[in-house]
């Protein structure tokens, strides 16, 4: 699977919107890029996946360049319970599969 | 409906002994996975499971470590003779281990077992 780069850290005010990027420039067409974040002490909850096209649900959109070498996570309205560690994950298709964890973005919503 | 739970949430164990840590997977779900988290680090890699037997356990460091999952739900990993450096966020993950060709499912999360090794 496609090794990814994150910034280390990230700040957004609440109730703006949190734009977290990450670089996946080594993805093959089969991969997918995948989204999970974990709030301090609960383990990892997914948030979005997504293959080329813009997707989007009731928790975040996620923007994939045409080149399909990069991405960025949008919480469009921040809250302090966004504050959590993002982690950007390429997975190539299949049932299941084990997920290969970065160290993530540290996001911290402030008032 | 119950996620998936793991006991116990805390354990505390002295250098050289065995433990064994619990997860009861989302009921259905075939696939169950095992994760380590140390701290500052994301979680690493352990084992998967699909039903009962172990699909992939290529991130086992060693042969101290151990899982089962004789009936196909409820899962235990075995440490034994544990070492100070083992200590760490244990986190089981389920899926459903139903899908096709298309994108890898979604796995849910424990709260995970915090195991320190003193």
């Amino acid at each position: 699977d496609a090794k990814t780069t994150q910034p280390p850290s990230m700040d957004c005010a609440e109730g703006r919107a949190a734009n977290l990027p990450c670089n996946h420039s080594t993805i093959s067409g089969n991969e997918y890029v995948y989204w999970y974040r974990q709030i301090h002490s609960q383990g990892p909850q997914y948030i979005i996946h997504g293959l080329k096209n813009n997707e989007t649900n009731e928790m975040a959109s996620l923007i994939i360049t045409e080149d399909r070498k990069s991405s960025t996570l949008i919480l469009p309205h921040a809250t302090l319970r966004d504050t959590a560690v993002y982690y950007c994950i390429v997975i190539r298709t299949g049932t299941a599969s084990k997920l290969t964890f970065g160290t993530g973005t540290r996001l911290q919503v402030t008032l | 409906g119950a996620g998936v739970s793991q006991t116990p949430s805390n354990k505390v164990t002295e250098k050289g002994k065995y433990v064994e840590l619990r997860c009861d997977p989302i009921s259905g779900h075939t696939a169950l996975y095992w994760y380590r988290q140390s701290l500052g680090q994301g979680p690493e890699f352990l084992i998967y499971f699909q039903g009962t037997g172990a699909a992939d356990d290529s991130g086992l460091p060693n042969d101290r470590f151990f899982a089962v999952r004789p009936e196909g739900s409820v899962s235990t990993l075995k440490i034994q003779r544990t070492e100070r450096g083992d200590s760490a966020v244990y986190l089981c993950a389920s899926s459903s281990g139903r899908g096709g060709r298309g994108p890898t499912e979604e796995q849910f999360f424990g709260p995970g077992t915090r195991l320190t090794v003193l």
